[in-house]
């Protein structure tokens, strides 16, 4: 079974450019994260959505962020206007929705983002 | 809030010695814990994870962790360490119990093996 997948791998952009990260998770998870990776402040929350619908952004850094869930099978990650602060590694991850107090995430490769 | 403390930035071993991977976290509930590690360039992959029950915990790759309630800990341990587990470990806590799905990590543990 594929695991969750993220497209671009490697992205490279300049400042004020738009830029798009896409997610799809594990076929049948409820849950999907966004999750963001820089050696300043280590991996950090931005969102989650439970069954396409967002319910905690409070990790979003600014209007320049925005992320959607179109259907169970798909999300973006969208900066604009991009800027060098912005170059992370950006991580999707998704889980089973149980009804269990926790379920385990399993994370995709991260699309490592650099804004010049 | 939840936090969870690595004080182990970057670690050394010889191959074939013993690891331990010190974790702490903060929260007032019982935790929900997880180690995941991430290889160069690689996601995150799920070593091991503590809901509830038995405290001693086994994971892949020969890797066991410890939850202490006592000392708010969950200590990662491997009895012979293998050139291949070079890579950087994340510990992480959960507080589903509050109804949030979101993992708080901590800062990770650089893992270097000599030969």
């Amino acid at each position: 079974d594929a695991g969750v997948i993220q497209s671009p791998r490697h992205e490279v952009t300049e400042m004020g450019q738009e830029v798009t990260l896409r997610c799809k998770p594990i076929s049948g998870h409820d849950y999907l994260f966004w999750y963001r990776q820089t050696m300043m402040r280590g991996l950090e929350l931005l969102i989650y959505f439970n069954n396409n619908v967002p319910i905690d952004d409070s990790g979003m850094p600014e209007d320049r962020f925005s992320a959607k869930m179109p259907n169970a099978s798909f999300s973006t990650l969208k900066i604009q206007p991009s800027e060098p602060r912005d170059s992370a590694v950006y991580f999707c991850a998704s889980s089973l929705g149980t009804g269990a107090y926790q379920e385990t995430q399993y994370f995709g490769p991260g699309t490592r983002l650099l804004v010049l | 809030a939840q936090s969870v403390t690595q004080p182990d930035i970057h670690i050394t071993v010889s191959e074939g010695a013993s690891l331990e991977l010190r974790c702490n976290y903060s929260y007032g509930a019982t935790p929900y814990l997880f180690w995941y590690v991430q290889s160069p360039g690689q996601g995150l992959q799920l070593l091991l994870k503590y809901f509830s029950g038995d405290t001693l915990v086994q994971g892949i790759k020969g890797f066991e962790a410890e939850f202490k309630r006592s000392q708010s800990s969950f200590n990662l341990r491997k009895p012979s360490v293998h050139w291949s587990d070079a890579a950087e470990y994340f510990c992480a806590v959960g507080a589903g119990d509050t109804g949030r799905r979101a993992l708080t990590f901590g800062s990770g543990t650089r893992l270097q093996v000599q030969p």
